[in-house]
């Protein structure tokens, strides 16, 4: 059972909204990212954060903003949603397992739908 | 930059078949780590597998088993003994240990299991 938890679910808002999709976790991991998924179903990282008050841009440009006040919340947030924002929003996070294993672990996704 | 190619956008086979999956993938890197997701269409990400760069030993999980080729930069993932539970989009995916450890992913390979 996952640790890491999204809201919403899912989301239908119209052109112009303010949002923000929530994301905790409760392992206490320093590295956080948002990943979004477009209906193609690939993944692209577009943000993600080392640790409290670290917030770095991924590899897909995105409009979107995120903080990071506290190590277990990490918000996303459109300032204004437009359709082409429409997507599945992942977050995850991850530790170094005693293994040797970096583990990372996915909450359930928001599926936001922007019309 | 680091980059993972699935050329199967969607395979099928009959149930209790075996499949392989490919994967290829670019880095720069000596030690990385490999992966293989599994999201039903429930959307939640599950790890199936993964395999850590420096090991030359392939991993296995029960019916799954990774064919890792270091030079070629390929790691592709065999199901054995196929089952209906295992329809879903498989993922391959790299992470580097250097830097915010990201995660990059593959384009995805959709996988039905049919009766």
């Amino acid at each position: 059972e996952a640790d890491i938890y999204q809201t919403p679910r899912y989301l239908v808002i119209g052109t112009g909204k303010k949002i923000t999709l929530e994301c905790s976790q409760t392992m206490g991991h320093d590295k956080m990212y948002w990943y979004q998924q477009d209906p193609g179903m690939e993944l692209h990282l577009i943000h993600y954060s080392y640790g409290v008050n670290s917030t770095e841009k991924g590899d897909l440009s995105s409009e979107s903003t995120v903080s990071r006040i506290r190590t277990e919340h990490f918000p996303l947030t459109l300032e204004s949603a437009r359709p082409s924002h429409t997507s599945q929003y992942l977050c995850a996070s991850s530790e170094l397992l005693s293994s040797g294993f970096y583990g990372y672990t996915f909450g359930s996704g928001t599926r936001l739908t922007v019309v | 930059a680091q980059t993972v190619t699935q050329s199967q956008p969607e395979m099928s086979v009959q149930e209790a078949e075996t499949v392989t999956l490919s994967c290829t993938y670019d880095t720069s890197e000596n030690n990385y780590y490999l992966f293989w997701y599994k999201q039903p269409p429930s959307r939640q990400m599950i790890l199936v597998i993964r395999q850590e760069a420096y090991k030359q030993q392939n991993a296995t999980e029960n019916r799954f088993s990774v064919n890792f080729q270091k030079a070629a930069k390929s790691f592709s993932l065999k199901i054995s003994d196929s089952q209906l539970g295992d329809t879903a989009m498989y993922f391959c995916a790299l992470l580097s240990i250097q830097g915010a450890q990201k995660l990059v992913f593959g384009q995805g390979t959709r996988l039905t299991i049919n009766p």
